[in-house]
């Protein structure tokens, strides 16, 4: 059963260090999509890529996030420097591209900035 | 500002009960998904509506997408306490884009 897979899974770091978190989507999955997940604002649309292409990071801090896709079966959020409001769960998913099949998310990883 | 609001944002019925949620915009949307969370977990699908005025049904599940697709509705007839959980409404826009509702959180109380 394919799955997208993400690392760490948790995450505790103190404010000001660098956080780098990762993401295998799914084999032929062409689109991958960054979320942050809170209790105050839900499900917030970081980055989304097509063929590894950003198409749309407008939700994205610029100033201290970045994602980015090395490869096709590696996409990285990467945070710098961490503050504490960043803490929240981060997820990836992977889809086809088509408007009508659904995202496959991972697990998440827990991010606690102290 | 929210795409998508969802109301209620927390539901906690009895089992048996019925219920409904709601998923609001004011933009059309290609197609809509709705999910469910548990726990620890990423959102898993549940089902897709494409066409305005679409009813799909899952079992005890009952989704419908407006016809002007903005909106859609949830409902869940005789709950089980296995319904428990975080329920997202997505919007889909042009492009593949998918924006996700503020969320329902769901507890059937046994």
């Amino acid at each position: 059963d394919a799955r997208v897979t993400q690392t760490p899974r948790d995450k505790v770091t103190e404010m000001g260090q660098e956080v780098t978190m990762r993401c295998q989507p799914i084999l032929g999955h062409n689109t991958v999509f960054w979320y942050r997940q809170t209790m105050k604002q839900g499900l917030e649309l970081l980055a989304y890529f097509r063929n590894r292409a950003p198409l749309d990071d407008s939700g994205m801090p610029k100033d201290r996030f970045s994602a980015e896709m090395p490869d096709a079966t590696l996409a990285t959020l990467k945070i710098q420097p961490s503050e504490p409001r960043d803490s929240a769960v981060y997820f990836c998913a992977s889809g086809s591209g088509d408007n009508n099949s659904p995202l496959h998310f991972g697990n998440g990883t827990r991010l606690t900035v102290t | 500002t929210q795409l998508l609001e969802q109301s209620p944002q927390f539901l906690s019925i009895q089992e048996g009960e019925n219920l409904t949620v709601y998923c609001n915009s004011s933009s059309v949307f290609s197609s809509l998904q709705w999910y469910r969370q548990e726990p620890g977990e990423g959102p898993v699908l549940l089902v897709t509506v494409v066409t305005g005025g679409e009813v799909k049904k899952l079992k005890r599940l009952t989704f419908q997408f407006g016809d002007a697709r903005k909106d859609s509705s949830l409902h869940i007839t005789a709950a089980q306490t296995g319904d428990t959980g975080l329920y997202l409404c997505a919007g889909v826009l042009t492009g593949n884009q998918f924006y996700f509702g503020t969320g329902t959180s769901l507890t059937v109380i046994p």
